[in-house]
This record gives C-alpha cells, structure tokens and sequence, in this order.
C-alpha cells in the first residue's frame, strides 16, 4: 500500500481482556518496527522485525507482550492480560531495508484504552 | 528508555521567525534522525543525517551534528503555522539492531 495501515484506529478494551493490533507495512519494506507512545512522551521501542523473524524484541515490557509477522508482510501485536498502565498509543513502523540507510514510515498509531 | 533530550520542551515562535531545536543523546550512532508529529498520532520523517556528516538541508530545514559533543540542532526557517507540531529526535545508535531510540521532543507553537 501506499502507506502503513494500523487497525484499528481505537481500541477500548477492558481489564484483563487481551487484545491484538494489526499492522500492514508498506509493500516491500523488510524492516518493520513497534513502538508505544504515552503521553506528552516519545515512542518507546518494543520490537523489530527483520522479515519474519524478530530481530530485536528486548523492548516488550513483559511476557504478556507479543508480536508475530508469520509471512514477512503484515505484524500482529498482542497483549494478553491487559492492564491499565498498557494503555497508550501503539505505533508501527516500516523502512525500506533496516540498515540504518532510511527513515521509518509510521502509520497513524492504534490508541489503546484499558479501562 | 529514552536516548535522546530534546530542548526546549516547548517553543512558541511568530509566523515568519526561525526555531531552533536542540538535541543530546548518551552513545556513539551510525545516524540521528527528525521526527515530526502532529495530534500525537503518526510521525514523519523530516531528515537523517550520519556519523560522519556535520550539515544537512532539506527545503527549509537545517540539521547539524556534533558528535563530539553528542548532539544535534534543527533548525526551521520562516516558519509558517502549519509547522505547529511537536519535533522528536531519534538516534540509530551502533549496536542497536537498528532500532531507533527517541527524544522526549520539542513542542513547537508557531503563531499566525
């Protein structure tokens, strides 16, 4: 696509459910990246992709932190469990190599409400 | 953890002055990068400069980088209201599996 997609746009969701967030990376890009923003802060990292495999996923805060990209395209982020203080804006990203050449593309971000 | 500290943390500016924003970050980085992000929502990318380069200038944007110093300044000329947002720095930093570690930012008000 033309740009990174991140679905959905908004998401409440309840204590202790689990919840998924869905990235589609621009069409080629082999690095795709996982951010959280709180507010009135800068995007903190979660994980990296390179392809399929996690290159890099020393920033997921705990084990109720997942995130597959099975077929090197689309990322699914999941949170089980969920918690109050998850609650953020969660940002994906996507760059062209991943070799520090380009600047990432991010999409729009999914807000993720725990109430 | 956050890398880099962007200063100030909020800079309100008439329509037609210039902004400055500075950065400092902690460790060695193959690049530093500029952010731009409006409503906290997505973010785009303005500029990247490497290690090795000292100067860069995109349109009405200029980034320099001392990387003795561990830091970076971006500067926007003849500022305009639509350049309300607030500005992150990002480091590539060597090691890193190159994910990229950001600033606290910049909030910039440019008044019409």
């Amino acid at each position: 696509g033309a740009g990174v997609s991140q679905t959905p746009s908004n998401k409440v969701t309840e204590k202790g459910k689990y919840v998924e967030l869905r990235c589609d990376p621009i069409s080629g890009h082999t690095a795709l990246y996982w951010y959280r923003q709180s507010l009135g802060q800068g995007p903190e990292f979660l994980i990296y992709f390179q392809g399929t495999g996690a290159a890099d996923d020393s920033g997921l805060p705990n084990d109720r932190f997942f995130a597959v990209r099975p077929e090197g395209s689309v990322s699914t982020l999941k949170i089980q469990r969920t918690e109050r203080g998850d609650s953020a804006v969660y940002l994906c990203a996507s760059s062209l190599y991943g070799d520090g050449n380009y600047g990432y593309t991010f999409g729009s971000g999914t807000r993720l409400t725990v109430v | 953890s956050q890398q880099g500290e962007e200063d100030p943390q909020a800079l309100s500016i008439q329509e037609g002055e210039n902004a400055t924003m500075n950065c400092s970050y902690k460790t060695s980085i193959n690049n530093l990068q500029w952010y731009r992000q409006n409503s906290g929502r997505g973010l785009v990318h303005l500029i990247l400069i490497r290690s090795n380069e000292r100067e860069k200038h995109s349109g009405r944007l200029r980034v320099t980088l001392d990387t003795s110093k561990k830091s970076s300044s971006l500067l926007i000329t003849a500022s305009r209201a639509a350049d309300t947002a607030s500005y992150f720095c990002a480091t590539d930093a060597r090691g890193s599996a190159r994910q990229l570690t950001f600033g606290s930012g910049t909030q910039l008000t440019v008044l019409p």
